[in-house]
């Protein structure tokens, strides 16, 4: 059975600061998802990792997959605060079939002034 | 462009009653797919779909049941309702995967539902 853990859970953190939130999951796949959440809202596309060293970036974010440690990395460089939400990693519990995801708990982000 | 909608968006109901959640998506999108989210637990797969005619279990399949007689619908219909099946529920949709490898799950605006 396919486990995804997060951590953080939450994450406080000043404008202008770095950090990562990590994604560990359990058993092999070859598709890992970065999805963001605002309070309310639906869930919004950030990344789709497929292969291992995969490396997208968009603005401000930056994730990461190394599959051999099953383990990807989202990366944020100078926060600023309407970087604030939730995001989840998911990943495809199946091989080249259905879109069968699992979910992290998610990190939810808070960017301080 | 309207993507994956879904009503309603609020819903209250009481213990026992049935009712359907409605899906449509007009990407022609093959696979599709219900969550539901609880505070703490992030996503879990309900029921999904790869295509017309075709569905299957996902992790959390218990009280609810899904159809797929055409590729742009995918209701979700909850038999008896429990106070336990309070959440926000959420359809998605993507491309079959040999066609678009990049392609992610979109996500509708999701339902909340009440189960008193």
């Amino acid at each position: 059975e396919l486990k995804v853990e997060q951590n953080p859970l939450f994450l406080s953190m000043q404008e202008g600061k770095n950090y990562t939130i990590y994604c560990n999951y359990s058993t092999t796949s070859d598709r890992l998802y970065w999805y963001r959440q605002d309070p309310g809202k639906s869930l919004e596309s950030l990344f789709v990792l497929l292969s291992n060293g995969a490396v997208k970036q968009e603005g401000r974010l930056m994730a990461s997959l190394d599959t051999k440690a099953r383990l990807s990395t989202l990366h944020i460089t100078a926060a600023v605060h309407d970087l604030s939400a939730t995001y989840f990693c998911a990943v495809d519990e199946t091989q080249g079939g259905s879109e069968k995801l699992v979910f992290g708990k998610g990190t939810k982000l808070t960017v301080n002034p | 462009n309207a993507g994956v909608t879904q009503t309603p968006k609020f819903q209250v109901l009481k213990t026992g009653q049935s009712m359907t959640l409605q899906c449509a998506q007009d990407m022609n999108h093959e696979y599709m797919s219900w969550y539901r989210q609880d505070p703490g637990m992030g996503l879990r797969l309900i029921h999904y779909s790869v295509g017309a005619g075709i569905t299957d279990q996902g992790e959390v399949p218990n009280g609810y049941n899904v159809s797929r007689s055409t590729t742009e619908d995918f209701p979700l219909r909850l038999l008896s309702a429990a106070p336990s099946q309070t959440s926000v529920y959420f359809c998605a949709s993507s491309r079959p995967r040999p066609n678009s490898p990049n392609s992610p799950l979109h996500f509708g605006n999701g339902t909340r539902l009440t189960v008193t």
